[in-house]
Formats: C-alpha cells, sequence, structure tokens
C-alpha cells in the first residue's frame, strides 16, 4: 500500500537560513512525488513534483526537492528562508497507473522566524 | 482566471440535517475530487470522479455521496451529517490528458463544517 511520512510536526527555521522539510514515501513501482502548500485560510497550492529525470527538482517560490530511491525520500529544501515562507506543507505520492490516487502527508508546519 | 470555487466557505449545522457542498472549476477539467483535511491526518480523499458521470469511492466514503452531470461540477452532499464529518473539505480538479498522470491538482479555498 502507498504511504507518505513527514516526521516532523513543525520546523522552525532562522530567516536567511536554508530549510530542509523531510519527506519519506513508500510505494510499489516508481513514484509521482508532489510538494504542496497551504497558507493559512487557502487552499492547497502546487510546489512542485518529481516524475523522471533528474533528481534534483525546482519548483515554485525558490524551493526545490531532491529524489532519493535508495532511501525512499522527496526532502523540500530552500537555500534561504523567508518569513512569508512561513506555511503548512504537504508531500504528497502516486504510482502509475494509480491517477486516482493521491496520498497525502500529515503535513509539517513551517516556522520562519525573523 | 483558472480557479475552483467552493461553497458555502464556512457552515454551522446540526446532526441530521442534509446539507450540499458545491465546487465548480473553469478550466475544464475532467478529474475532480473532493478531500477532508483533519489534524494530523493530512487529506483523505472522500470520492473522486475521472469524468462526467463516473464517480468511485476514495479512501473515507462514508456518510458522503457526490454526482457528476455537468463536467463542471461536482458537488459533495452530507445526506444526515454527524458530529464526526466536522472538518474542512477541499475540492481538487485536474485535466486528464495523455501521459499526464503526474499532473498537479487545482484546489478550491476550502469549506468549514461544523456539525452541532
Amino acid at each position: 500500500a502507498q504511504s507518505v511520512a513527514q516526521p516532523e510536526d513543525q520546523v522552525n527555521v532562522a530567516e536567511g537560513n536554508p530549510l530542509t522539510v523531510k519527506c519519506t514515501y513508500s510505494v510499489s513501482g516508481n513514484p509521482y512525488l508532489f510538494w504542496y502548500v497551504q497558507y493559512p485560510n487557502r487552499g492547497l497550492q502546487f510546489l512542485l513534483k518529481y516524475i523522471t529525470g533528474d533528481n534534483l527538482v525546482k519548483g515554485s517560490y525558490g524551493f526545490e526537492a531532491e529524489f532519493n530511491k535508495s532511501q525512499t525520500s522527496f526532502h523540500l529544501k530552500k537555500p534561504s528562508a523567508l518569513v512569508s515562507d512561513s506555511a503548512l506543507y504537504f508531500c504528497a505520492v502516486s504510482s502509475p497507473g494509480g491517477y486516482n490516487k493521491l496520498i497525502f502527508g500529515a503535513g509539517t508546519r513551517l516556522a520562519v522566524h525573523p | 482566471e483558472a480557479q475552483v470555487t467552493q461553497n458555502p466557505r464556512y457552515l454551522i449545522t446540526v446532526t441530521g440535517k442534509k446539507l450540499t457542498v458545491t465546487c465548480s472549476q473553469n478550466m475544464n477539467h475532467e478529474y475532480m475530487s473532493w478531500y477532508r483535511q483533519d489534524p494530523g491526518l493530512g487529506l483523505r480523499q472522500i470520492y473522486y470522479s475521472m469524468n462526467v458521470e463516473v464517480t468511485d469511492k476514495g479512501d473515507v466514503p462514508e456518510g458522503y455521496k457526490v454526482s457528476r452531470k455537468e463536467k463542471r461540477n461536482f458537488p459533495l452532499i452530507l445526506e444526515s451529517p454527524s458530529p464526526n464529518q466536522t472538518s474542512l473539505y477541499f475540492c481538487a480538479s485536474k485535466a486528464r490528458t495523455s501521459g499526464s498522470l503526474g499532473g498537479e491538482l487545482f484546489f478550491g479555498e476550502g469549506s468549514r463544517l461544523t456539525v452541532l
């Protein structure tokens, strides 16, 4: 069965420092991996995805994520955090043939302090 | 502007009083889906629809109904709401184009439902 784990409920980082939000997954076959962000009182917004190709994927707002097949991870990163990055981040996974099935992690709240 | 619109955004109701949350998208997307978001559980899929008149259960369909009579609309129906259906609900859509198994979802702003 597909599953996604976001091991940290909250990540705290100072503005200007690099940030990492962790995600590990379990899926049969090659995974399709996504990151979404949710700002307060808003719907989820797509950040980036990995389907195939380069393991380092670049997305919106300066975020990037690295696909690591051996560690079954897809951590979200940003070199320099902004206060405006503070939000709830969700990792999600689907498998080929699982078009209708996108499994979300529980979410990680990112707090960037000035 | 491309968007998914949900109504109402906020609703407080009582146990057993039927309600409908509407969802409409203007992107001509084939695929639409409903999720509920609960603290610590992330988003869980309730129902989805691959196209008009085609719907199927997600992970937590109990107590919910849906219909897809038109491509743009995908209402969520709670025939007899109960307090355990108090949650934040999201509608989402995406295009079903060839080779687009990895297409991203577009989400509505959410509907916060409280059942007393």
